[in-house]
């Protein structure tokens, strides 16, 4: 199957403060998503992103498939940014999800 | 549009014993793919399903099966449960013909002792 690396492992962050989390993957894909799974164990969906660059709010992400990775921002990060995000990536019809970001943001 | 559901929400079972976990998908979704995710190994696809066939499987033994229903709808199934088959099951829907974009239940937390 393929590998999906995500980094940093771990993050905390300080209310307010900007930061970029990075999900390399070891061969083509089909599609990539980002997740953001919240302390209840929920999936939430913030991207499906193959290629270029979205953004939705103070989220953006950017995928580079010629490269193999994908850049998830959080601009202005509020307490609320807090949990795992996840990215996922499709290859012959398998999703394969990365170990995750764990992030933490302090009032 | 009503989201992906799956019940029961939260489940205790005693070593040995067999479970069945249910999916609503989002309406219209025809695809429908289960995941076990624990503190150790993280995500892990189990298998998908569309139009009634499964499509896919992961690295799964055999006591874990699945099957999906006419109108979308899935369940799972594991036999002769483990300690290490305690796990939160989540369950994902997609239109899976253009659009392969994946939208998760709230997961099924299995605790097994």
């Amino acid at each position: 199957g393929i590998q999906v690396e995500q980094s940093p492992p771990d993050l905390i962050l300080q209310e307010g403060a900007n930061s970029t989390l990075r999900c390399n993957f070891s061969d083509s894909v089909n599609n990539l998503q980002w997740f953001h799974q919240n302390p209840w164990g929920q999936l939430i969906n913030l991207f499906y992103i193959p290629s270029g660059t979205k953004q939705n709010g103070r989220l953006s992400a950017t995928t580079v498939a010629t490269e193999r990775y994908s850049l998830l921002y959080i601009s202005s990060s509020q307490t609320t940014d807090s949990g795992v995000y996840f990215c996922a990536v499709l290859r012959l019809n398998k999703f394969y999800f990365g170990s995750g970001t764990k992030l933490n943001v302090k009032p | 549009k009503a989201g992906v559901t799956q019940t029961p929400r939260y489940l205790i079972k005693t070593r040995g014993q067999q479970v069945t976990l249910s999916c609503s998908p989002i309406s219209g979704h025809r695809s429908v793919s289960w995941y076990q995710q624990t503190p150790g190994q993280g995500l892990q696809f189990l298998f998908e399903y569309f139009s009634e066939t499964q499509r896919n499987k992961g690295n799964f033994p055999g006591r874990f099966s699945g099957r999906q229903f006419s109108n979308s709808r899935s369940e799972m199934n594991v036999s002769t449960l483990e300690l290490g088959d305690s796990a939160l099951y989540l369950c994902a829907s997609s239109l899976a013909r253009t659009n392969y974009e994946q939208y998760f239940g709230p997961g099924t937390r299995l605790t097994v002792t």
